[in-house]
């Protein structure tokens, strides 16, 4: 079984530019979720999808952020524009009906 | 608000020994505690999980003690290898009936077993 895998490994662009990170969760993981580490700090929560519907965005840390999960399969969050605060690791995870499993995440550097 | 603290932030421990990691949550709501092990580049990847109607939950050389009336749960590792060397985070979230929800990560503790 493939895991959920996550394109691009590392993303380096300047401030003001646009970002695309996809996530592809494991197949028939109805569950998909978005996390955020900023260096030496915790693994935050961003949002969550059941099938294409978010189902909790709390964790947005504002409007440059925009998920989308096309049809209820693969995921992605743009980042436009962006700003330096953004730099960390972008990681997605999947479930169904049992523990989250996670992506090797997104190394994204805003410089 | 930081709702898991975790603690150390960095620990070294000798091959053979045992490696302690602490961690406490204010939200009693909170009904599943999982620990997370993750390696240099790869992603978080489940070691051990427990839910607060047991004390103690014991896989192999990895035990998870759980102190409900304190809000505190801990990660014993057993005779530490150095293939243990790894980031390790403790998580609680709020499952419910759904049996799906987002995760709230302590900050990670590195260790580091030395041969």
């Amino acid at each position: 079984e493939a895991g959920v895998t996550q394109f691009p490994s590392h993303s380096v662009i300047e401030k003001g530019q646009t970002v695309t990170l996809r996530c592809d969760p494991i197949s028939g993981h109805d569950n998909l979720y978005w996390y955020r580490r900023v260096m030496g700090k915790e693994i935050k929560f961003l949002l969550h999808f059941v099938k294409e519907s978010k189902q909790d965005e709390s964790g947005m840390p504002n409007n440059r952020f925009l998920a989308e999960r096309t049809g209820g399969t693969y995921s992605t969050l743009k980042v436009q524009p962006a700003e330096l605060e953004d730099s960390g690791v972008y990681f997605c995870a999947s479930s169904q009906g049992g523990p989250q499993h996670f992506g090797d995440g997104t190394r994204l550097s805003i410089l | 608000q930081q709702q898991v603290k975790q603690s150390p932030q960095s620990l070294i421990v000798q091959k053979g020994g045992i490696s302690i990691i602490n961690c406490a949550y204010e939200n009693t709501a909170f009904d599943y505690f999982p620990w997370y092990q993750q390696f240099p580049g790869k992603g978080p990847a489940l070691l051990i999980a427990i839910r607060p109607d047991v004390s103690e939950k014991k896989e192999g050389r990895f035990t998870i003690s759980f102190n409900k009336s304190a809000k505190q749960f801990s990660l014993h590792i057993m005779d530490s290898q150095p293939g243990d060397s790894a980031t390790y985070f403790c998580a609680a979230s709020k499952e419910g009936e759904t049996g799906a929800n987002n995760l709230f990560f302590g900050t990670g503790t590195r260790l580091t077993v030395i041969p």
